[in-house]
């Protein structure tokens, strides 16, 4: 069946500096994913759509320019932090339209 | 809009026992419902989804969840609760499309079950 992996699973970097996430679709093509993020005991909430071959949108809050998505190929999508600050620490965790109820297995970032 | 209201944050229940998790929606236009496990420090595992097909769902591991439109709910049960449903449950809901239906997901704000010995 369909899969969505992430890369990596978990991740530690210092304040201050990138962290880029991949979400990849492994035996289908994902014209469109969905990146969500979740605080400690909190549900998940959407960031943004990812389109390939275009612009992202992101939902109402979420600054652009701080998470940076790229949708370059069919089977890929990339968030990156930019700047991280302690207060981005959180569990990512993406999806793919097209393969209902897949999410990946999320991403653990800490911010040092 | 959209939104779903998953009543209890803890529900704890001897194994064995009935498992009850209420969700309860609100949506604009015909929704799609999922229900959604997640274990710790793990992604989401899809447990069951109504896509305006039957009402009742079955899904994995014993659990079903029923639609109801007249008291906009999508509770998920579980007839003989054991110890590996240990977990936190969401609930979504997304609008229904002519395609797959997974659109932008609003969740809710999870249920722990706790499973009693």
């Amino acid at each position: 069946g369909a899969v969505v992996s992430q890369h990596p699973s978990w991740v530690i970097c210092k304040s201050g500096t990138s962290v880029k996430i991949e979400c990849r679709s492994l035996d289908f093509q994902a014209t469109t994913m969905f990146w969500y993020r979740q605080f400690p005991k909190q549900s998940l909430m959407l960031m943004a759509t990812s389109n390939e071959g275009s612009k992202a949108t992101y939902e109402q809050g979420v600054e652009k320019d701080k998470f940076l998505i790229n949708h370059a190929s069919l089977t890929l999508s990339t968030l990156t932090v930019t700047s991280a600050h302690p207060e981005d620490s959180s569990f990512y965790i993406c999806s793919a339209r097209g393969a209902p109820g897949y999410f990946g297995p999320g991403t653990r970032l800490t911010v040092l | 809009a959209q939104s779903v209201t998953q009543l209890g944050s803890h529900v704890s229940v001897s194994e064995g026992a009935l498992v009850l998790l209420r969700c309860n929606y609100s949506s604009s236009v015909p929704p799609y419902l999922f229900w959604y496990v997640q274990y710790p420090n793990q992604g989401l595992q899809l447990l069951l989804k109504y896509t305006s097909a039957a009402t009742l769902v079955k899904g994995i591991n014993g659990f079903e969840a029923e639609f109801k439109k007249s008291e906009t709910s999508f509770h998920l049960t579980k007839p003989s609760a054991h110890m590996s449903d240990a977990a936190e449950y969401f609930c979504a809901v997304s609008p229904a499309k002519a395609n797959f239906g997974n659109e932008k997901l609003t969740f809710g704000t999870g249920t722990r079950l706790t499973i009693i010995p």
